[in-house]
């Protein structure tokens, strides 16, 4: 147990379906991402918030659409994905140091 | 932007072994962190170095920062089942949300 809580840790979708991944942290961090590591890739940065505030978008497709209500909860809401955004999506928290990960959702669209 | 280096890609070792896995940058570090990912797990984050030469260890794990800050190892000792997994080298740019990172050693110990 890191600190940061992932849900679901596994989630298979159709390419029409609409589903949400959670995160949750209660380390009192101002800076929460979501990060996508595929299959002989490094790790990708997508999404950054700090402060509730979305500060970063790495030039993510349109489909994949956070969520930051409050500082301590995150959510990716995913609709009409395609087979190659099957990955591990990660979230992550900071406090202006290193990055504090959940155990990730493993992500597969068919 | 930089890019991070890592070799070896894989490494796979008898259990007792030594090993060294080697981080690289195209550009200085500001600081560059060390993290362990085990199957089905996300990161976690091992050491941060930030001055050049700095060496750092945890138990069998010997961290090292080059003296130009641009390349950092690190050796493991009389190496353990345990300490298979993905070892991910990252650089924190100026900007402490930028924190870019390398593809990764995997290293397995074979027991």
């Amino acid at each position: 147990e890191t600190g940061v809580t992932q849900t679901p840790r596994h989630l298979v979708m159709g390419m029409t379906n609409k589903k949400s991944l959670k995160c949750e942290q209660h380390l009192g961090h101002n800076a929460m991402y979501w990060y996508k590591q595929s299959a002989k890739k490094p790790l990708e940065l997508m999404f950054v918030y700090n402060f509730k505030e979305q500060t970063e978008n790495n030039s993510v497709p349109s489909r994949f659409s956070p969520e930051c209500p409050n500082s301590s909860h995150l959510f990716l809401h995913l609709h009409t994905l395609q087979p190659e955004d099957s990955a591990l999506y990660l979230c992550a928290s900071s406090q202006g140091g290193g990055r504090i990960f959940g155990s990730g959702t493993r992500l597969t669209v068919v | 932007t930089q890019l991070l280096e890592q070799s070896p890609q894989f490494l796979s070792i008898q259990e007792g072994e030594n090993l060294t896995v080697y981080c690289n940058s195209s550009s200085v570090f500001s600081s560059l962190q060390w993290y362990r990912q085990e199957p089905g797990e996300g990161p976690v984050l091992l050491v941060t170095v930030v001055t050049g030469g700095e060496v750092k260890k945890l138990k069998r794990l010997t961290f090292q920062f080059g003296d130009a800050r641009k390349d950092s190892s690190l050796h493991i000792t009389a190496a353990q089942p345990g300490d298979t997994g993905l070892y991910l080298c990252a650089s924190r740019e100026t900007s402490y949300d930028k924190v870019i990172f390398g593809p990764g050693t995997s290293l397995s110990v074979i027991p």
